[in-house]
């Protein structure tokens, strides 16, 4: 299985900064049809999980521009700039390239 | 408005079965795979598998396949989640997901004696 390895397990940021979370794979997830099948989640509290970005860095439905996206093959980056509270949840990784679909552990983001 | 309905959690014995149901709205339903996703206490997400738009082609995650089947009924928009030969690991909020992008609220299944 392609492990999915997220840092950091949590953050403590204050409304306002940016924060980077980073999601690495063991092994590329460019896909044969040449997209990368790479997506982030934000669990809220109590909530479903509901998608941010999709293949790397398409922007999910109603998704502010605050968040974005980058990365390749093994290597990708969730940054979130200006953090309002409404952000605080669990993110999580997930890679939809290989099978079976694996996640990463999830990193925790608190407000300061 | 896409909403996803999950239905059919509760309290099963080890060995036993259960059958979760998933009422999709508010987009074509046959037009989209759909997945199932679960998420024991506490940690995190495990994606179970996976069914394409008519029914004919499934995927499955190694730790169920052969006990957990994926079905689904496009005439009444709902995805389907047979358990059987449930072991208390099996103890977990089940989503389903149209590919990641919308989300049910879950279901709660517990296995215990």
């Amino acid at each position: 299985d392609v492990v999915m390895t997220q840092t950091p397990p949590s953050l403590s940021v204050a409304i306002g900064q940016s924060v980077s979370i980073s999601c690495k794979s063991s092994q590329s997830l460019v896909y044969s049809d040449g997209k990368t099948y790479l997506h982030w989640l934000l669990q809220s509290p109590g909530q479903s999980p509901k998608l941010l970005i999709y293949q790397v860095s398409n922007l999910g439905s109603g998704v502010p521009d605050r968040f974005s996206g980058t990365g390749s093959q093994k290597d990708f980056t969730l940054k979130i700039s200006r953090v309002e509270a409404e952000d605080l949840g669990v993110y999580y990784c997930v890679q939809a390239t290989h099978f079976p679909f694996t996640f990463g552990s999830g990193t925790k983001l608190e407000i300061k | 408005e896409v909403q996803l309905v999950e239905s059919g959690g509760s309290l099963v014995q080890p060995g036993g079965s259960l059958k979760l149901s998933c009422v999709a709205s508010g987009f074509t339903f046959s037009n989209y795979w759909m997945d199932w996703v679960r998420q024991t206490p506490g940690k995190s997400l495990e994606w179970i598998g996976e069914i394409n738009t008519d029914g004919s082609k499934t995927n499955y995650a190694p730790s169920i396949k052969d006990r957990f089947t994926i079905s689904r009924d496009n005439a009444k928009s709902t995805l389907y989640l047979q358990m059987s030969n449930v072991k208390s690991d099996d103890t977990a909020i089940y989503y389903c997901t149209r590919g990641f992008d919308y989300w049910g609220q879950g279901v709660m299944v517990t296995v215990s004696s």
